[in-house]
């Protein structure tokens, strides 16, 4: 059983760039997560998707960021016109229907210059 | 508002003593808590969890207590062991909530 994963793990880009980041979770998981971290601080929920359903997000998350789970499978977050205060730790985790635990993927390290 | 806090940035333990980590909570509606284990680098790692109608729940050489009066929650690890050294994080949400309300961590070092 293959855990929750992430693509990229690191990603550098200039101020002003878009970039997307994909997550897949483990498998007949219905329930999928994107939290930020930065440093000194614990993961902060962004949104969260039951199957393909956007149902929760947070007002962290500004109109420069929209997130996807087209299928209800893996999902992606993608950030427009990228600012340094958005780098940070992008997590993504996934939970089973009737699960109550929510399961981590090792993150995408995102560095705006 | 930080509704969860883990006032101990730091702590160090000596091999085979036992590490106690401390979490409160300042949301009532909190019913469910969790605690996690992250590495530098790596995502965080399920370790432990507790539903409130509990007060203390045991997974090996993890324990996990809930004093729900204090608003209150604590790890407990016997014995530590070197790779328990990492940054441990208490989550809470509650039945309808979708969303992990995370402390700010606690550095454990375990001294050889």
């Amino acid at each position: 059983d293959t855990g929750v994963s992430q693509d990229p793990r690191h990603k550098i880009t200039k101020r002003g760039q878009n970039v997307t980041f994909r997550c897949d979770p483990i498998s007949e998981h219905n329930r999928l997560y994107w939290y930020r971290q930065t440093l000194g601080q614990g993961p902060e929920f962004l949104t969260y998707f039951q199957n393909e359903a956007q149902l929760e997000k947070s007002r962290l998350l500004s109109d420069r960021f929209s997130a996807e789970r087209p299928k209800g499978s893996f999902s992606t977050l993608e950030i427009q016109r990228t600012e340094q205060g958005d780098s940070a730790m992008y997590l993504c985790a996934s939970r089973p229907w009737g699960g109550d635990t929510q399961y981590f993927g090792p993150g995408t390290r995102l560095t705006v210059l | 508002d930080q509704q969860v806090k883990q006032n101990s940035p730091s702590l160090s333990v000596q091999e085979g003593r036992i590490s106690i980590l401390n979490c409160d909570y300042t949301n009532s509606m909190f019913d469910y808590f969790l605690w996690y284990k992250k590495y530098p680098a790596e995502g965080p790692t399920f370790l432990i969890s507790i539903s409130s109608i509990k007060d203390k729940n045991e997974d090996g050489r993890f324990t996990v207590f809930l004093n729900k009066s204090a608003k209150h929650l604590s790890l407990h690890i016997v014995p530590s062991q070197p790779g328990d050294s990492a940054v441990y994080f208490c989550a809470a949400n509650y039945f309808g909530n979708e969303k992990l309300t995370f402390g700010t961590g606690t550095r454990l070092t375990i001294i050889p």
